[in-house]
């Protein structure tokens, strides 16, 4: 089946510090990739789309210049937090669609990074 | 906003099958019924999905109403590793349409 790696699976940074999540598909091609951010005992919210080649759209609310979304292959795209602050600590998932690029494919998850700003 | 509406929370006892339900009244004839689950502190895991057909795999059943508003997931014996929430979602057509999350329900399996 269709695997998705998120890497780092847990990270503590300090406040004011900027954090690199990176998710890759490792055994098809991804044109898109979405972002979701999950607080405790909340369901997973959207963050953003990302597209490979092209700029991320991001959902009403979360900051394009806080959270950086780079989709450089097909394979890998990146969620880079600027500045973390505490309340940016959370759970971080991205996920990445295989298939015909219907809505007849499934979405795929990565395991998620926990994110800790102190 | 979530298109589905499950239960907060049902329990079953290990071995049994477990039936969790999901409306979906307003469906469109293009969307998807998906499944998906998550374990604490893990990734969601596809589970199943479908248009309008009833669908089987290795993890769970899926039956859809004839009419498309409503849904059940079958987990066939529930084991204690199937404690999680479950995600009922209705996804469009175009493939670049992401999943919206619902509040799910959380399933506990009974020793």
């Amino acid at each position: 089946g269709a695997v998705v790696s998120q890497h780092p699976s847990r990270v503590i940074c300090k406040s004011g510090t900027s954090v690199k999540i990176e998710c890759r598909s490792l055994d098809f091609q991804a044109t898109t990739m979405f972002w979701y951010r999950q607080f405790p005992k909340q369901s997973l919210m959207l963050m953003a789309t990302s597209n490979e080649g092209s700029k991320a759209t991001y959902e009403q609310g979360v900051e394009k210049d806080k959270f950086l979304i780079n989709h450089a292959s097909l394979t890998l795209s990146t969620l880079t937090v600027t500045s973390a602050h505490p309340e940016d600590s959370s759970f971080y998932i991205c996920s990445a669609l295989s298939g015909g690029g219907t809505g007849n494919s499934p979405l795929h998850f990565g395991n998620g990074t926990r994110l800790t700003v102190t | 906003d979530a298109k589905t509406t499950q239960p907060t929370s049902m329990d079953c006892a290990e071995g049994r099958a477990a039936n969790l339900p999901c409306n979906h009244s307003t469906i469109s004839g293009n969307e998807y019924v998906y499944w998906y689950r998550q374990i604490h502190s893990q990734g969601p895991q596809y589970i199943i999905h479908g248009l309008k057909n009833n669908e089987t795999n290795e993890m769970a059943s899926l039956i859809i109403t004839e009419d498309r508003k409503s849904s059940t997931l079958i987990l066939p014996h529930a084991t204690l590793r199937d404690t999680a929430v479950y995600y009922c979602i209705v996804r469009g057509y175009s493939g670049n349409t992401p999943l919206v999350f619902g509040k799910g329900t959380r399933l506990s399996v009974i020793a």
